[in-house]
């Protein structure tokens, strides 16, 4: 049973597009919300987190979006580069442990 | 600071075989963990350790044991390979029960046969 239902699996978007990934949960225990970046052959790298008593994160082009009421977060890519195609995951932390999505594999075309 | 590092890189197994795959940090982090990457599944929590002599089960700890004797190094250990152990697992460090920055290690890719 998968705790972050993460969508869509797969993106592809053109240079200077703006790819929006999505995140839900149910579990309101959750209290730290990270996303990460997978290039191939290489770990996971943490890219931005948000707290659930924030609604907006903003790291240069990077922006999370968190809606508690909904229990759905989101990550936007501002202005994406090819640099920018990878895999992505959001998580959601309960106590001592991290639950992972799906991931989101995102090319972006120059 | 080599951050979080493991060994082997690559790993094939027989059905039954045993082996430990290797983390050490070199950041003084108190967290560590292990985590298994299969496709379509994300990564899933293994076990986790809150510091020296601590640890704990996560989402998926059948098959693995862990220790950790001392705050740089958290081995994983395979007792008795099966094919659905067949994965990638990355290990990570945290100075503080993740609650700030998340570093993984590069991976070790293990095929049990």
């Amino acid at each position: 049973q998968q705790q972050v239902k993460q969508s869509p699996q797969s993106l592809i978007v053109q240079k200077g597009g703006i790819p929006i990934i999505n995140c839900a949960y149910e579990n309101t225990a959750f209290d730290y919300f990270p996303w990460y970046q997978q290039f191939p052959g290489k770990g996971p790298a943490l890219l931005i987190a948000i707290r659930p008593d924030v609604s907006e994160k903003k790291e240069g082009r990077f922006t999370i979006s968190f809606n508690k009421s909904a229990k759905q977060f989101s990550l936007h890519i501002m202005d994406s580069q090819p640099g920018d195609s990878a895999t992505y995951f959001c998580a959601a932390k309960s106590g001592n442990q991290f639950y992972f999505g799906t991931g989101t594999s995102l090319t972006v075309i120059p | 600071n080599a951050g979080v590092t493991q060994t082997p890189k690559f790993q094939v197994l027989k059905t039954g075989q045993s082996m430990t795959l290797q983390c050490a940090q070199d950041m003084n982090h108190e967290y560590m963990s292990w985590y298994r990457q299969d496709p379509g599944m994300g990564l899933r929590l293994i076990h986790y350790s809150v510091g020296a002599g601590i640890t704990d089960q996560g989402e998926v700890p059948n098959g693995y044991n862990v220790s950790r004797s001392t705050t740089e190094d958290f081995p994983l250990r395979l007792l008795s390979a099966a094919p659905s152990q067949t994965s990638v697992y990355f290990c990570a460090s945290s100075y503080s029960r993740g609650l700030d920055t998340q570093y993984f290690g590069p991976g070790t890719r293990l095929t049990v046969l």
